[in-house]
């Protein structure tokens, strides 16, 4: 059975921490991961990737992709009370451009 | 440029009663549809998606039926909700099979008592 997992399932940091987010996945026909940013509705997308080892970045937020560990990290540098999201993995596999979700981790930036 | 548009936002219904929710897409063309399902404290659920008018293919087993009688329109329906159908729901859309990027709508939080 496919499946994404994250960790940590959530986390508390001050404003000025650097956070790094996991997400593993056993996904059939792997094409592609993406990280999304949730607040308090719809996702927001952040990052996709395809290619092992090659970095993301927009701003303070990177992440990286390594497919021999099936597993991607999302990487946020001096957090802001802003950052504070569930952030969700999503990997899409087979032949139909579907996404499976993991569970999200919740992170709280404490000011 | 292109905006998902889903409601109602907030919905509060009896068990038994029907359910209709809707999502609609502007901006694009034949864009694939997808409706999610997330419970509180798990991940996102695919429930339905589309490729085409008319064309509908379903994830998991479930009280719930999608349709999509024009090209950026999607509806998810019920036509008896159960308690367990308490949840949020968003709608996606993605450009084809070659864009890997799903956007998602304002979502909506049916809640049934």
């Amino acid at each position: 059975e496919d499946k994404v997992v994250q960790s940590p399932l959530s986390l508390v940091v001050h404003e000025g921490d650097t956070v790094t987010l996991n997400c593993s996945y056993e996904v059939t026909n792997f094409r592609s991961l993406l990280w999304y940013k949730q607040e308090k509705k719809a996702p927001t997308f952040l990052f996709m990737l395809t290619s092992s080892g090659i970095e993301k970045k927009s701003g303070r937020l990177s992440s990286i992709l390594d497919k021999k560990e099936l597993s991607s990290i999302l990487n946020i540098t001096a957090t802001q009370t802003g950052d504070s999201a569930i952030y969700l993995c999503a990997v899409e596999g087979g032949a139909t451009n579907k996404l499976i979700f993991g569970t999200g981790t919740l992170l709280a930036v404490q000011p | 440029s292109q905006t998902i548009h889903q409601w109602p936002a907030t919905l509060v219904q009896p068990v038994g009663s029907p359910l209709s929710l809707e999502c609609t897409v502007e901006g694009t063309s034949n864009p694939n549809l997808y409706w999610y399902r997330q419970a509180a404290g798990r991940g996102l659920q695919l429930l339905f998606y589309s490729v085409g008018i008319g064309q509908i293919s379903s994830e998991v087993p479930q009280n719930l039926s999608a349709s999509r009688p024009q090209d950026r329109q999607f509806i998810l329906s019920s036509k008896k909700l159960l308690l367990s159908d308490s949840s949020f729901y968003l709608c996606a859309w993605s450009a084809g099979l070659a864009s890997d990027t799903q956007y998602f709508g304002p979502g909506t939080r049916l809640t049934v008592l």
